[in-house]
């Protein structure tokens, strides 16, 4: 699985996009990127994914760089309840471990008013 | 819909007790993952099932750790002779298949005195 590399924390105000940044530098080409995020004494929740094309859903939007070195997470209008650890994560897409997700330290994004 | 349960939801127990944790996953889904998380770090992958294929046990951190799953259903991670560093949260997740997202369980927060 690649390895990620997330700063270890970031501000935002109330309303504003949050933009959290992934360096994936050894990511392979069947290698999905993950992002989940945990509230404070919660099970990690799922956000989005994508392999190599932008990607939106309702929470939040991927933007993956054309080398796939890099991707950032945006949450276009952050709430104090987006408050939480994100963890950014290359799965490997093939063979028995397909799936199997292994977290770092993420970063920790503070929203505050 | 219900989601991934855990239970207990806490245990305590004392040093080289053996203890039975529960994962009940969501209906239909074929994988389902171990993960432990150690107060202020990220989470550990311990076991991972996927429908009849043989589990990929490469997480478990000593030989006292075992898990079992019975068909697509329940799972139960066995600890033997618990050791202090075992306190941790330890997480369920399931899956419809592999490659989508997980749902987390509320986890069971096990305390080793």
């Amino acid at each position: 699985d690649a390895k990620t590399t997330q700063p270890p924390s970031m501000d935002c105000a109330e309303g504003r996009a949050a933009n959290l940044p992934c360096n994936h530098s050894t990511i392979s080409g069947n290698e999905y990127v993950y992002w989940y995020r945990q509230i404070h004494s919660q099970g990690p929740q799922y956000i989005i994914h994508g392999l190599k094309n932008n990607e939106t859903n309702e929470m939040a939007s991927l933007i993956i760089t054309e080398d796939r070195k890099s991707s950032t997470l945006i949450l276009p209008h952050a709430t104090l309840r987006d408050t939480a650890v994100y963890y950014c994560i290359g799965t490997n897409a093939g063979g028995t471990s397909y799936g199997k997700l292994t977290f770092g330290q993420g970063t920790i994004l503070t929203v505050h008013p | 819909g219900a989601g991934v349960s855990q239970s207990p939801s806490n245990k305590v127990t004392e040093k080289g007790k053996d203890v039975e944790l529960r994962c009940d996953p969501i209906s239909g889904h074929t994988a389902l993952y171990w993960y432990r998380q150690r107060l202020g770090q990220g989470l550990e992958f311990l076991i991972y099932f996927q429908g009849n294929s043989a589990p990929d046990k490469s997480g478990l951190p000593s030989d006292r750790f075992s898990a079992e799953r019975t068909g697509e259903s329940v799972s139960t991670l066995t600890i033997q002779r618990t050791q202090q560093e075992d306190s941790a949260v330890y997480l369920c997740a399931s899956s419809l298949f592999a490659k989508d997202e997980q749902f987390f369980g509320p986890g069971t927060r096990l305390t080793v005195l």
